[in-house]
């Protein structure tokens, strides 16, 4: 069963819009996530992370909000940039509980961005 | 420059074989993970170590066997067990368990394919 949920498979921008990638999760104890980027053929690297106790963390064009209550969170890149296609994973775990060793990875979007 | 290194990039096995994927890291990590990727189904995780000599299972860990005998080495054999071999195996290794300032960083990725 999946505890980290990216629903939609992909997603295409126009280069300078905004692009929302989503992440739904079901344990209710996780307490931290991560977004990480993906070209092909190379591993991930980390982009951007938030822990429970925020609901918004910034970094440059990149945004992740988080909503508890629904247990949802959302990626925004602003502008979008044609090097912003790759795929985007969610990642999830649960450190208070001490499972904070395991990173639950949703399957995946992937962005384009038209020129 | 330090980073965590995977080799080979491309490898070829006959079924029925072991093969042994190595993964090296010169970044002082304590934790160490093995992830699969498949079509469709994010990064899964096989197995991972916290420290020196000690590993745990991960979600899908039937058909592999890792061992943690260095700091900045843990090779997975993948074991003729394993039924869908096929697959890009990513490394990873982090400072230890997630902190709010902790991520993983993940190798380039060994595509394994089973003929």
């Amino acid at each position: 069963d999946q505890q980290v949920k990216q629903n939609s498979p992909s997603l295409s921008v126009q280069e300078g819009r905004i692009s929302i990638l989503n992440c739904d999760y079901t344990n209710s104890m996780f307490d931290y996530f991560l977004w990480y980027k993906k070209y092909p053929a190379e591993g991930p690297t980390f982009l951007i992370s938030i822990s429970s106790i925020k609901d918004k963390n910034e970094d440059g064009r990149f945004t992740v909000f988080l909503n508890k209550s629904a247990k949802h969170l959302s990626l925004h890149i602003v502008p979008s940039q044609p090097g912003d296609s790759a795929v985007y994973f969610c990642a999830a775990l649960a450190i208070l509980t001490g499972a904070n060793s395991k990173l639950t990875f949703g399957k995946g979007i992937t962005l384009s961005v038209r020129p | 420059d330090g980073g965590i290194t995977q080799s080979p990039k491309y490898l070829f096995r006959k079924e029925g074989q072991n093969v042994t994927l190595s993964c090296e890291q010169n970044l002082n990590h304590d934790a160490m993970y093995w992830y699969r990727q498949d079509p469709g189904q994010g990064l899964r995780l096989i197995y991972y170590s916290q420290i020196v000599n000690d590993f745990q299972k991960g979600d899908i860990a039937e058909g592999y066997s890792v061992s943690r005998e260095k700091k900045e080495s843990f090779p997975l054999t993948v074991t003729s067990a394993q039924k869908n071999p096929t697959a890009f195996y990513l490394c990873a290794s982090s400072q230890g368990p997630f902190y709010s300032d902790t991520e993983a960083f993940f190798g380039q990725g060994t595509r394994l394919t089973v003929v």
